[in-house]
């Protein structure tokens, strides 16, 4: 079975500072990875998602995120966070070539303070 | 609809009662899947559908749950005898299940359920 870690809690970051999540997945296999934000009231949305190709793959609203596969780690990115960047941030997987359940972190809160 | 619905929103029940939560997933999606998120956790799975019958029910906690989607569009998650610990955001999910690039999954806004 597969898991995954990340390991910020909670994020507090002023506006303009850069941003960098990080999350790790234990699988034997190849998976696929995503991530997810929720804002305040707001119901799950994707962000970004890597299937194959290119490992760094660009997601909405500037976010991006590096697939190291040697690290089993998929760290999202920004350059400059807004205020409205404040969310909780979920990193997940499922294995490659499947539509199974996915496999979710316990989250990132991560707060933009203007 | 344009998206994932769940009804009703917030649910609150006494210990002991049964309860039914509903998820309408997006027209022509084949999969459904239903979470359970607890406060400060992440979604956790619970049981994925493949049309009209469970492909995976191995996340459900035990035998007081049980879901169905008999037509393979609109599912119901039930809790019998639900206990305090079942408090929860119960998530839905649904996707398209051809090839590998259309495993996204699209979530409703979720169901609180409160059980007091």
């Amino acid at each position: 079975a597969q898991s995954v870690s990340q390991h910020n809690h909670h994020v507090i970051l002023s506006e303009a500072a850069s941003l960098e999540l990080g999350c790790n997945y234990s699988y034997g296999g190849t998976v696929n990875l995503f991530w997810y934000v929720q804002y305040p009231g707001q119901h799950l949305q994707l962000l970004l998602k890597y299937f194959s190709g290119d490992p760094l793959v660009k997601g909405i609203k500037g976010f991006e995120a590096e697939f190291i596969k040697s690290k089993f780690s998929f760290n999202l990115r920004k350059p400059s966070v807004q205020w409205s960047d404040t969310a909780e941030y979920f990193c997940a997987v499922n294995p490659t070539g499947s539509a199974r359940q996915l496999t979710f972190g316990s989250g990132t809160q991560l707060t933009v303070l203007p | 609809g344009a998206g994932v619905s769940q009804t009703p929103s917030n649910k609150v029940t006494e210990k002991g009662k049964y309860v039914e939560l509903r998820c309408d997933p997006i027209s022509g999606h084949t999969a459904l899947y239903w979470y359970r998120q607890s406060l400060g956790q992440g979604p956790e799975f619970l049981i994925y559908f493949q049309g009209t019958g469970a492909a995976d029910d191995s996340g459900l906690p035990n035998d007081r749950f049980f879901a169905v989607r008999p037509e393979g569009s609109v599912s119901t998650l039930k809790i019998q005898r639900t206990e305090r610990g079942d408090s929860a955001v119960y998530l839905c999910a649904s996707s398209l299940t051809i090839g590998q690039g259309n495993n996204e999954q699209f979530f409703g806004p979720g169901t609180r359920l409160t059980v007091l």
